[in-house]
C-alpha cells in the first residue's frame, strides 16, 4: 500500500533560518504529491503540489521538488518567519485510490 | 479557489447526546466528500468516504452506527456522532473532492476548517 514518512518534530528554528522538512513516500503507481499546512485551530490548507517527477511546487517562499529516484518531496524555505509556525503535512494522491495518504505531520516552531 | 465550510466550528456536549456536523462545498459541487478525525499531534485518520446519493464507505475500525454520514446533496454532507462519549472528543475535518471528478488523473481535495468536539 501507499505510505508517507515525514521527519518527526518539532522543528525549532529562529526567524530567518533555513528550513528543510523531509518527506519520503511509497506508492504503487505514479502519485501526485502535496504539502499541506495546518495553523493552530484551523483545518488544512494546500501549500504546494507537484503532479509528476521533477516538478517543483512553490508557494509563499516554500518549495519542494518531486524526486522519483529518491521517492522524496522535501519541503524547503530559505528564510522562515514566526508566522510560518504551524504543522506541515506531506501527502500523496494515487489515482488507484480515492483519497489522500498523509504523513504524521511535522510541527514547525519559529522564534523571533 | 474552491471553498469548504464546516459548522459548527466547535461544540461541547454531554455524554450520551448526539452531535451533527455539517460540511458544505460553497462554490462547487462535490460528489465525493471525506470525513477525517485528527487526534492531538497525530495525522488525519480517514473515517469514511461519502458519495452523494449513496451509502458512505467506512474505513476499517470505524463504527457505522456511531458515526452516521449522510450526503443528500452535491454540496452538503453531514456527520452525526451518536451517543457521544468522552473518547469521541476530537477534531473532525471534512474535505470535498474537487470539480475534476474521479475520472481525472489529478483530484484535489479541499478541506474544511474543522470542528472541535468536546464531550463532557
Amino acid at each position: 500500500g501507499n505510505s508517507v514518512t515525514q521527519m518527526e518534530g518539532p522543528v525549532t528554528l529562529s526567524e530567518e533560518a533555513f528550513l528543510t522538512i523531509n518527506c519520503t513516500y511509497t506508492a504503487t503507481g505514479y502519485p501526485s504529491l502535496f504539502w499541506y499546512v495546518q495553523y493552530p485551530g484551523e483545518g488544512l490548507q494546500l501549500l504546494l503540489k507537484a503532479t509528476k517527477a521533477d516538478d517543483k511546487g512553490s508557494n509563499k517562499g516554500f518549495e519542494a521538488t518531486y524526486r522519483k529516484e529518491t521517492t522524496s518531496f522535501h519541503l524547503e524555505k530559505g528564510s522562515v518567519q514566526v508566522s510560518d509556525s504551524a504543522v506541515y503535512f506531506c501527502a500523496l494522491y494515487d489515482a488507484g485510490y480515492s483519497t489522500l495518504t498523509f504523513g504524521k505531520g511535522t510541527m514547525l516552531l519559529v522564534s523571533p | 479557489g474552491a471553498v469548504v465550510s464546516q459548522h459548527p466550528s466547535w461544540v461541547i456536549c454531554k455524554s450520551g447526546t448526539s452531535v451533527k456536523i455539517e460540511c458544505r462545498s460553497l462554490d462547487f459541487q462535490a460528489t465525493t466528500m471525506f470525513w477525517y478525525r485528527q487526534f492531538p499531534k497525530q495525522s488525519l485518520m480517514l473515517m469514511a468516504t461519502s458519495n452523494e446519493g449513496s451509502k458512505a464507505t467506512y474505513e476499517q475500525g470505524v463504527e457505522k452506527d456511531k458515526f452516521l454520514i449522510n450526503h443528500a446533496s452535491l454540496t452538503l454532507s453531514t456527520l452525526t456522532v451518536t451517543s457521544a462519549h468522552p473518547e469521541d472528543s476530537s477534531f473532525y475535518i471534512c474535505s470535498a473532492l474537487g470539480p475534476g471528478g474521479l475520472a481525472s488523473s489529478y483530484n484535489e481535495q479541499f478541506f474544511g476548517p474543522g470542528t472541535r468536539l468536546t464531550v463532557l
